[in-house]
Order: C-alpha cells, then sequence, then structure tokens
C-alpha cells in the first residue's frame, strides 16, 4: 500500500515568508508525528497527533510553528516569519497508534531553504 | 551531555566486511532501542528494534543491547553497497508518557565500496 506521503517535496522561501507543508499519512493510523532534521543531525521531535487533537507539542521551538490535522488524516505543519535557521528537512511519520511498539513509518521530508 | 551519542563517521568499508554502529545513551529510562536506516533523500526506515538487554539477529543484521553500560550496537554481516546509507540509532521510553517520542542520535554514514 502507498507510504507517507510529503508535499513539496521541496520548498525554497524567503526569510520572513510563510509557509506550510503537508504530510499524508498511512490510511487507518492514528497517530502522526513531525520531525525536522537538519543537516548532518538525526530528526529532532516536533508535534504528536492522536487522531485530530496535538496530544504533545512539546517539540516545537517557538510560537512560529504551528501544526493542525483537522480531520484526522492530513497533517499541515505552519511556520510564520520563516527564519534562515529554520532550513531543514521537515519530516512526517504515522503509526497505527501511539503504542511505541508499532512502527514509525516515515515519509521522505520537505527539504525546506529559507534564503 | 546528549541523550544519545552517535559518531557520525563517515565509515568506509569493503564489500563483504562486518560493520560494526555504535551509539551511547545516558538516561536509563529508555528502554525501548531502534535502528533506522535512512538513504540519501529519504525518510527513515525502521530496521530492528529491541526492549531488553542482548542479541538479536535478523539476517545479515545483529543488533546488541547492554544496559548496564547504555550501549547499543548493530552489526552487519557480509556488507553489500546497497548497504551504503546513514544509519540511526533510535531510543524512546519503555512505556508512559512521551514513550512515543523518539530519541535519534546523528546518524552514522556508511559506504561500501564494491
Amino acid at each position: 500500500g502507498a507510504g507517507v506521503s510529503q508535499t513539496p517535496s521541496n520548498k525554497v522561501t524567503e526569510k520572513g515568508k510563510y509557509v506550510e507543508l503537508r504530510c499524508d499519512p498511512i490510511s487507518g493510523h492514528t497517530a502522526l508525528y513531525w520531525y525536522r532534521q537538519s543537516l548532518g543531525q538525526g530528526p529532532e521531535f516536533l508535534i504528536y497527533f492522536q487522531g485530530t487533537g496535538a496530544a504533545d507539542d512539546s517539540g516545537l521551538p517557538n510560537d512560529r510553528f504551528f501544526a493542525v490535522r483537522p480531520e484526522g488524516s492530513v497533517s499541515t505543519l505552519k511556520i510564520q516569519r520563516t527564519e534562515r535557521g529554520d532550513s531543514a528537512v521537515y519530516l512526517c511519520a504515522s503509526s497505527l497508534t501511539r503504542d511505541n511498539k508499532e512502527t514509525q513509518y516515515f515519509g521522505p521530508g520537505t527539504r525546506l531553504l529559507v534564503l | 551531555q546528549k541523550e544519545v551519542e552517535q559518531d557520525p563517521g563517515p565509515l568506509s568499508v569493503p564489500e563483504g566486511a562486518i560493520v560494526s554502529l555504535n551509539c551511547t545513551y545516558s538516561n536509563s529510562a529508555f528502554q525501548y532501542f531502534m535502528w533506522y536506516r535512512q538513504y540519501s533523500r529519504k525518510g527513515p526506515e525502521l530496521l530492528m528494534y529491541t526492549y531488553s538487554s542482548g542479541n538479536k539477529e535478523d539476517g545479515r543484521f545483529t543488533a546488541q543491547v547492554d544496559k548496564s553500560s547504555k550501549y547499543i550496537s548493530l552489526f552487519i554481516r557480509d556488507s553489500q553497497p546497497s548497504d551504503s546509507a546513514t544509519y540511526l540509532c533510535a531510543i524512546s521510553p519503555y512505556s508512559g508518557a512521551g514513550s512515543y517520542q523518539l530519541t535519534f542520535g546523528k546518524g552514522t554514514k556508511l559506504s561500501v565500496i564494491p
């Protein structure tokens, strides 16, 4: 079946602009996660959704970052007033449930470059 | 000190060699250990996971956990050029709040030379 998909695959924007990154999880997966992977680093947790609600947004770096999952499926990560330091690969993952024994399946990521 | 330390390499080996990849972690609350493989410009994919100390084998891959030393390893036997990728260790608490939050190492970039 289809895996996690993310769009766009690449996004170039200018400092100060607003961007939206989209994630389509695997059908039927209730848990959805966003991670950020900077160059030469491992992914870092940003936010976790169980269904429609953000159950844990403790990894969001500041209030310029926000994510939604209005119907419990597709999620959008929104970044306001982008800064050069926001340049990274933004990874989305989904799992059947939040149980950590369930595999988190990752999408290919959106490569964000802020000029 | 970061919660998970992993030597980023790069590591270059000849085809057929045994590869050893390692991570150390600092928090004994971490009880669930994973290895992910990430090809260039792709998302990480789960290779192996384990909850307990000792060895777990899957084909050419062996995951080893030593909780007393807070040390985890991944061994690849008979390495192939297709194994060339970045290998990420990941850990999480076994249960409870935040158990879904994976904490990753930096990743080790492996090249297997034909």
